[in-house]
């Protein structure tokens, strides 16, 4: 089993549709969760991250961790097609020193049409 | 006033040969990282420098070798390049102490084929 797991897609969704976004894991020592946006041909933006179940929301994202579940998502509400990029949840336990390290899903490809 | 910066941008090259991509970030970051991206999206971390020390070294052939030459450089050179070496390459770097650990910062990738 991998540690990460994300469905790849393809998520096409109209303009304005709510988006829901999941990654399972295994690994209890993850921490931190954390959410990357990627456009086509460019690197990983961070979008998001939290630490603790439960919600947090910026704007039109919300991410949602359920550490009892192992399961985290994504929320895009009103989604626009400027959304449309390949999204990759990302999970951090610490790793040697004071540095964690990032395990990244596969990520889902998300097209948003006008 | 680009964050992190990767050269080349595009590299081909035939098998069996060396070569090397750069990093570079502005950023004043501590920790660097190379990560490498699949055909597929994937994308693994392959090393992690901290001030300068190598603290991540995931299980990667010894042909990939790095090198970072300060705190604000990180270079990757390869040798005898495989088939199995063309993928997508991604710098990145962050601040481990007093700063935003968890955030970090992509370059634009170096898109190596291998022919």
């Amino acid at each position: 089993q991998k540690e990460v797991e994300q469905d790849p897609g393809p998520l096409s969704v109209p303009e304005g549709a709510i988006v829901s976004l999941n990654c399972t894991y295994s690994n209890s020592a993850f921490q931190y969760f954390m959410w990357y946006r990627q456009y086509s041909r460019k690197g990983p933006e961070l979008l998001m991250y939290t630490y603790s179940s439960g919600n947090k929301e910026d704007g039109r994202f919300t991410a949602q961790v359920d550490k009892s579940s192992k399961y985290i998502s994504l929320f895009i509400r009103d989604s626009q097609p400027s959304d449309s990029a390949t999204y990759l949840c990302a999970m951090s336990a610490r790793s040697g020193g004071s540095n964690y390290k990032l395990t990244f899903g596969k990520g889902t490809l998300l097209t948003v049409n006008p | 006033d680009t964050a992190v910066s990767q050269t080349p941008k595009y590299l081909v090259t035939q098998m069996g040969n060396d070569k090397s991509i750069k990093c570079e970030q502005n950023l004043g970051h501590d920790t660097m990282y190379w990560y490498k991206q699949d055909s597929k999206k994937f994308l693994k971390i392959m090393f992690s420098y901290n001030n300068k020390e190598l603290i991540i070294n995931e299980t990667v052939p010894n042909r990939f070798s790095p090198k970072s030459p300060d705190k604000a450089h990180l270079n990757l050179h390869i040798n005898s390049l495989e088939l199995g070496d063309s993928a997508v390459y991604f710098c990145a770097s962050s601040q481990s102490i007093g700063g935003s650990w968890v955030e970090q910062y992509f370059g634009p990738g170096t898109r190596l084929t291998v022919t």
